[in-house]
């Protein structure tokens, strides 16, 4: 079965801190996506990680894919409140379909 | 490019009534996504085309789901009859197999 699992579901987490959102799948790809949703909003594409070892960045926001581990993780440096919201993984395992994860909730306390 | 456009934004109807959702993808995209989310089960994938042919139908829920391309810039979505249970926002995406682009969605309200 093609899973992809995030977690933490939810993260509440205070301003200028730093975290990681992680996003296991449960086969080979290496093709991996980050997206970020608003509430009431649609998906807006972050990230595309298309090979082993892949790295980006984007401001605060840095993502990386580990196809050996089937891991991708979103890591998050000196949180500010404009980046809350919901942030989606999703996998592409080989047919042009995307497979998304559950999505991680992330608040921002100032 | 205006990007996926896609209309009615909002949809409220009652159940038994036919609704149609439309999508316009963006020019040069060969492959066109309808997806639905929800609360309880997230963001599913109902079906897929690639020039304008239907790939994989295999998350339309059933038969009373139904999806068209009858060209590379316009794509339908019905439900007939509605239900209830089919109260969901849809999106449709495009791709140009490197990346998938979503529309603002439409907001469907089956009473």
């Amino acid at each position: 079965e093609l899973k992809v699992e995030q977690n933490p579901l939810f993260l509440s987490m205070q301003e200028g801190k730093n975290y990681t959102i992680y996003c296991n799948y449960s086969t080979t790809s290496d093709r991996l996506y980050w997206y970020r949703q608003d509430p009431g909003k649609s998906l807006e594409s972050l990230f595309v990680l298309l090979s082993n070892g892949a790295v980006k960045q984007e401001g605060r926001l840095m993502a990386s894919l580990d196809t050996k581990a089937r891991l991708s993780t979103l890591h998050i440096t000196a949180a500010v409140h404009d980046l809350s919201a919901t942030y989606f993984c999703a996998v592409d395992f080989g047919n042009e379909k995307l497979t998304f994860g559950t999505g991680t909730r992330l608040t921002i306390i100032p | 490019d205006a990007g996926v456009i896609q209309s009615p934004r909002h949809e409220v109807t009652e159940m038994g009534q036919e609704v149609t959702l439309r999508c316009k993808p963006i020019s040069g995209h060969d492959y066109l996504f309808w997806y639905r989310q929800t609360m309880m089960r997230g963001l599913e994938l109902l079906i897929y085309f690639n020039n304008n042919v239907p790939i994989d139908d295999s998350g339309m829920p059933e038969d009373r789901f139904s999806a068209k391309m009858p060209n590379a810039s316009f794509s339908t979505l019905k439900i007939q009859p509605s239900e209830p249970r089919d109260s969901a926002v849809y999106f449709c995406a495009s791709s140009n197999s490197y990346e998938q682009y979503f529309g603002p969605g439409t907001r469907l309200t089956v009473t």
